[in-house]
């Protein structure tokens, strides 16, 4: 069976600092991974994801996660975090043949000025 | 990229009446459709996948009796909860895809109060 175990469901980071949001996958197979946002009374917005091409793979809005299978991680990055960041993120993998997908916990990420 | 309307957006009704929630995908046909729920600070969890002229596959726990799921065509997919109760209260969003291979797209998500 599949799943996301999101390390921390929250985040706090200066305006500027770099960004680390931290999630480990568990699955019988090479799998599907995403990252999503989803900010107040908004819509789920994909960022990225990885579908066992390159494992460092790059978003919108500078985002960039990195598939290491030996640590069963996908951990998403940003250089710079930036005000208009400040949302949930879900780290997410997919579940099966139709395609559902399986949700972390989701981490708060706060940005301070 | 693809859009996924939800209506209504925000709902209230009384305990013991059935709410009917639309999903549709605007510029892409979508053969499989998924419904998830979101309470208060808390992650999505899938209650049912839905395919075009099938029924719906519901997740352990989710009362199929209760969340009744019709997707009629390849561009709408309906949920309807049936004699809401408060507990039924929640933030309920669909997903579209053109095929399991292929990428979801989330609706903006219905929030439903029951009181």
């Amino acid at each position: 069976a599949q799943s996301v175990t999101q390390l921390d469901s929250h985040v706090s980071v200066s305006e500027g600092t770099p960004v680390l949001l931290r999630c480990n996958y568990s699955s019988s197979y090479s799998p599907s991974l995403f990252w999503y946002v989803q900010h107040p009374n908004k819509g789920l917005q994909l960022l990225l994801k990885y579908t066992s091409a390159a494992t460092l793979v790059k978003g919108i809005n500078g985002f960039e996660a990195e598939f290491k299978k030996s640590e069963t991680s996908f951990h998403l990055t940003k250089p710079s975090a930036h005000m208009s960041d400040a949302a949930e993120y879900f780290c997410v993998v997919s579940g099966g043949s139709q395609g559902n997908l399986i949700f972390g916990k989701g981490t708060k990420l706060s940005v301070k000025p | 990229g693809a859009v996924v309307s939800q209506h209504p957006s925000w709902v209230i009704c009384k305990s013991g009446t059935s709410v009917k929630i639309e999903c549709r995908s605007l510029d892409f046909q979508a053969t499989t459709m998924f419904w998830y729920r979101q309470f208060p600070k808390q992650s999505l969890m899938l209650m049912a996948t839905s395919n075009e002229g099938s029924k719906a596959t519901y997740e352990q726990g989710v009362e199929k009796d209760k969340f009744l799921i019709n997707h009629a065509s390849l561009t709408l997919s309906t949920l309807t909860v049936t004699s809401a109760h408060p507990e039924d209260s929640s933030f309920y969003i669909c997903s579209a895809t053109s095929g399991g291979q292929y990428e979801q797209y989330f609706g903006p998500g219905t929030r439903l109060t029951v009181t």
